[in-house]
């Protein structure tokens, strides 16, 4: 159980275009959705978190015109990345907490975006 | 201080020991705490959680709970080659609203 699913798994882009990348909860709604970067060899950073129904909120020094989020269902959350440059290109990761109690966060197997 | 605190390694730990992976966390009310393995390359995945004060085993992992020391850890019996990885502690703040994630420590098991 507890699958989360990410698509696609890697983009290569020209300079410039709009990439989405879905995050979905197979077997469970998630109220809640998070949106993860991570340069190589570096830690996880979190960019943002996803309510359904609701505004995302962003983390300091998230440009949130760039990295536009929409949680419209329970089981679906996309982040799209704007005009999208070279300095973006990084492996991004959601992941997902069920509703109900105190439960962990379950991650996508992540997109690997290289802008050239 | 940052919020959750692990030495970032690498840890180097011949095969067939116990690896201990040590993981210290600066909100008092935090409730709940989580192990996430991550391979090189891939994204996380759960491998252990713990609520309550003590151990909590599960195969070959142990997780151990000290809520009056602040400390959280994961002891891995019998260390494989397979078990490499970057290994990340995570915390759920006493909000409730997220999971602090620690940097992660860099777990390598020599043959």
């Amino acid at each position: 159980g507890a699958v989360v699913s990410q698509h696609p798994s890697w983009v290569i882009c020209k300079s410039g275009t709009s990439v989405k990348i879905e995050c979905r909860s197979l077997d469970f709604q998630a109220t809640t959705m998070f949106w993860y970067r991570q340069f190589p060899k570096q830690s996880l950073m979190l960019m943002a978190t996803s309510n359904e129904g609701s505004k995302a909120t962003y983390e300091q020094g998230v440009e949130k015109d760039k990295f536009l989020i929409n949680h419209a269902s329970l089981t679906l959350s996309t982040l799209t990345v704007t005009s999208a440059h070279p300095e973006d290109s990084s492996f991004y990761i959601c992941s997902a907490r069920a509703t109900g109690g105190v439960q962990p966060q379950h991650f996508g197997d992540g997109t690997r975006l290289s802008i050239l | 201080q940052k919020e959750v605190e692990q030495n970032s390694g690498p840890l180097s730990v011949p095969e067939g020991a116990i690896a201990s992976l040590n993981c210290t966390y600066s909100d008092r009310g935090s409730q709940s705490f989580f192990w996430y393995r991550q391979y090189s390359g891939k994204s996380p995945e759960l491998i252990m959680f713990i609520y309550s004060n003590g151990d909590k085993e599960d195969g070959r992992f142990t997780a151990q709970l000290n809520k009056a020391s602040q400390y959280v850890s994961l002891l891995i019996r019998d260390s494989q080659p397979s078990d490499s990885a970057t290994y990340l502690c995570a915390v759920v703040a006493s909000s409730a609203s997220k999971i602090i994630f620690g940097s992660g420590t860099r777990l390598s098991i020599r043959p």
